[in-house]
């Protein structure tokens, strides 16, 4: 069973471009989450999809960010304008439905210059 | 609001010594506690989990017991490996299904 990707891997943009992180879920998962790790600090919650539907974007920092999952499969990450302080590594996790147990993507390193 | 404290790292120790890494949490309610690790280039994988007060789980040698008294759920192994080495996140769920992660703590291990 694959589990979860996350594309690209590493990417470098320059201030106030746009760029898009896309997460594939373990096939069958219902629950799609994405979280940020700034700076070596600690990993932090952004949103939470069940399905196609936004649960819980509680920890989304501000409207530069947008979160889709289309039809309920993979999802996107997208930041526009990209800021220096948006820098540094999103994991994606799935979990099936009513589970606690969440697996994690390897993450996308984003370094903004 | 919910929050995990780890301790501070690196942690550096020498192969087969005993490693412990303390992890203690804020939460309302009864939250499942996780222990993830990041090793070198890779993702987080669950390394191991407990439910419930006085629950301890285990996985490839590591052990943490789920103290609600101390409200803490520290990590040990009893003889790491050079393989060991990586970065280690404690983690509770408190029913709202995110994480709460900890700061992390970086485990060097040396021959």
């Amino acid at each position: 069973e694959a589990g979860v990707t996350q594309f690209p891997s590493h990417s470098v943009i320059e201030k106030g471009q746009t760029v898009t992180l896309r997460c594939d879920p373990i096939s069958g998962h219902d629950n799609l989450y994405w979280y940020r790790r700034v700076m070596g600090k600690e990993i932090k919650f952004l949103l939470h999809f069940v399905k196609e539907s936004k649960q819980d974007e509680s920890g989304m920092p501000n409207n530069r960010f947008l979160a889709e999952r289309t039809g309920g499969t993979y999802s996107t990450l997208k930041v526009q304008p990209a800021e220096l302080e948006d820098s540094g590594v999103y994991f994606c996790a799935s979990s099936l439905a009513g589970a606690r147990e969440q697996y994690f993507g390897p993450g996308t390193r984003l370094t903004v210059t | 609001g919910n929050s995990v404290t780890q301790m501070e790292g690196p942690v550096t120790l020498s192969e087969e010594a005993f490693l412990t890494i303390n992890c203690t949490y804020t939460a309302t309610g009864y939250p499942s506690l996780f222990w993830y690790v990041q090793y070198p280039g890779e993702g987080l994988q669950l390394l191991l989990k407990a439910t419930k007060a006085d629950d301890k789980g285990s996985n490839k040698g590591f052990e943490a017991t789920y103290r609600k008294e101390t409200t803490s759920f520290h990590l040990e192994k009893g003889s790491v490996q050079v393989s060991d080495s990586a970065v280690y996140f404690c983690a509770l769920e408190g029913g709202f299904q995110k994480l709460v992660f900890g700061t992390g703590t970086r485990l060097l291990v040396s021959p």
